[in-house]
This record gives C-alpha cells, sequence and structure tokens, in this order.
C-alpha cells in the first residue's frame, strides 16, 4: 500500500462547478498535512496547508480527518485557471528527521 | 530572485555517463530536499539535509547515486553510469524545519 493515496482521475469539470479530492495516508503518525499544485511540466508549488479544524482559502477547503486519515480539497466555481494536477502531501517529524511524502496527484481539468 | 535554483535545466546524455546536477536553496533554510518524479507520478523522495548533514536517504537512492551539501548550502546531486531508467525530473526543494517545501524548476534528465 503507497503512503499516500489519490485518485489520479482526471476529473473533467464545466466552469462553475464545485469538485472534490480526497487523500488517505497511511501513517497515522503523521503531523503536516498540505495541498500542492502543479502545471504540466512545471514544478509543484504549496497551494495551502491542511490544519485539523479545516481550512478555507478563497474558493479552496480543505480538511483533515484523522480518525479516518484521509484529506479532502474541495474548489467552489471552478474556473479554467484551476485545470492542473493538485498532489496531497503529508509529513512526519521527528527531532532528525522528516520528510514530505507526495500522493501520486488528481489531474482537473476545467471546461468551458 | 531569491527562490531556489536549479542547475541545469535540461540533461541529456548517453548511458554510462556520470551527470551531475546542482541546487541552490533559499538561503535562510536549512533543510535541503532532493526528488524525483516521472510521468504521472508525484514527486519520490530521495534524500534530505539539514545544513550540511545528510539526514535520510531513501531505498531508492541506489549506489550510484549521491548527494553532498557542503557547508550546509548548495547541494549536489550525482548520478554515476547513468541507467535508461534514470530518466526523470530531479526536483529539489527547501524549507525551515517542518514547514512547506519551495520547490526549484527541477533539472529534466534523459538518458539514451
Amino acid at each position: 500500500r503507497k503512503e499516500v493515496e489519490q485518485d489520479p482521475g482526471p476529473f473533467n469539470v464545466p466552469e462553475g462547478a464545485t469538485v472534490a479530492f480526497n487523500c488517505t495516508y497511511s501513517n497515522s503518525a503523521s503531523q503536516s498535512f498540505f495541498w500542492y499544485r502543479q502545471d504540466c511540466r512545471k514544478e509543484p508549488k504549496l497551494l495551502m496547508s491542511v490544519y485539523s479544524s479545516g481550512n478555507e482559502d478563497g474558493r479552496f477547503t480543505a480538511q483533515l480527518n484523522r480518525a479516518s486519515q484521509y484529506i479532502s480539497l474541495l474548489i467552489r466555481d471552478s474556473k479554467l485557471s484551476d485545470s492542473a494536477t493538485y498532489l496531497c502531501v503529508v509529513g512526519f517529524w521527528t527531532s532528525n528527521t522528516g520528510k514530505l511524502i507526495f500522493g501520486q496527484g488528481t489531474t482537473l481539468q476545467v471546461k468551458p | 530572485d531569491t527562490g531556489v535554483s536549479q542547475n541545469p535545466r535540461h540533461k541529456i546524455t548517453k548511458r554510462g555517463q556520470n551527470v551531475t546536477f546542482r541546487c541552490d536553496p533559499i538561503s535562510e533554510h536549512n533543510r535541503l530536499y532532493w526528488y524525483r518524479q516521472t510521468l504521472g507520478q508525484g514527486p519520490e523522495f530521495l534524500t534530505y539535509f539539514q545544513n550540511e548533514a545528510q539526514l535520510e536517504k531513501s531505498r531508492l537512492l541506489s549506489d550510484r547515486f549521491s548527494a553532498e551539501r557542503p557547508k550546509g548550502s548548495f547541494s549536489t546531486l550525482e548520478i554515476q553510469r547513468t541507467e535508461q531508467g534514470d530518466s526523470a525530473m530531479y526536483l529539489c526543494a527547501s524549507s525551515f524545519v517542518n514547514s512547506p517545501l519551495h520547490f526549484g524548476n527541477g533539472t529534466r534528465l534523459t538518458v539514451t
């Protein structure tokens, strides 16, 4: 089983639609959670951190369910410019080690 | 430009040759990471440094791979006796401790 799992999609939605992505992780001791966005042939860029209480940034809402070990990302009122791959990222830190593990990514295509 | 810088952007090499990539992190960051990404997959963790100490290496990092970060500044990733399976995007990222990663543009390696 992969440490971080995502449905690769693609998700094809019309402009204005609401779309949700889920991600599951296997390490119950994971401590940090993020969503990154990656455009074609570009580097990943931080979209938002995910907090236990859930958090919102404009049209984007992220939620964390530690009991079920999953993270979600909701995009409202989709724009053409939201077309990209969304990477779920989970971090595990100790006093002398720490790394972020990326999921496979979910591809979103927003169509006019 | 104070972002993460990687050189070269592209490298084409013949199987069996050695290649070296360079990464210059954001100067204030004390952690530096190397990831590898192939088409349709998320970035895979290779190794990371805290200052000049290499704290963790993935099992993906075979004996042909070596990374250094002299003086805790820039880092190099060397691949010896390249194989076609080494063809990928090699991403460098830097961060503060337990913080999101900031990626460079990556070095795309093609082994012919």
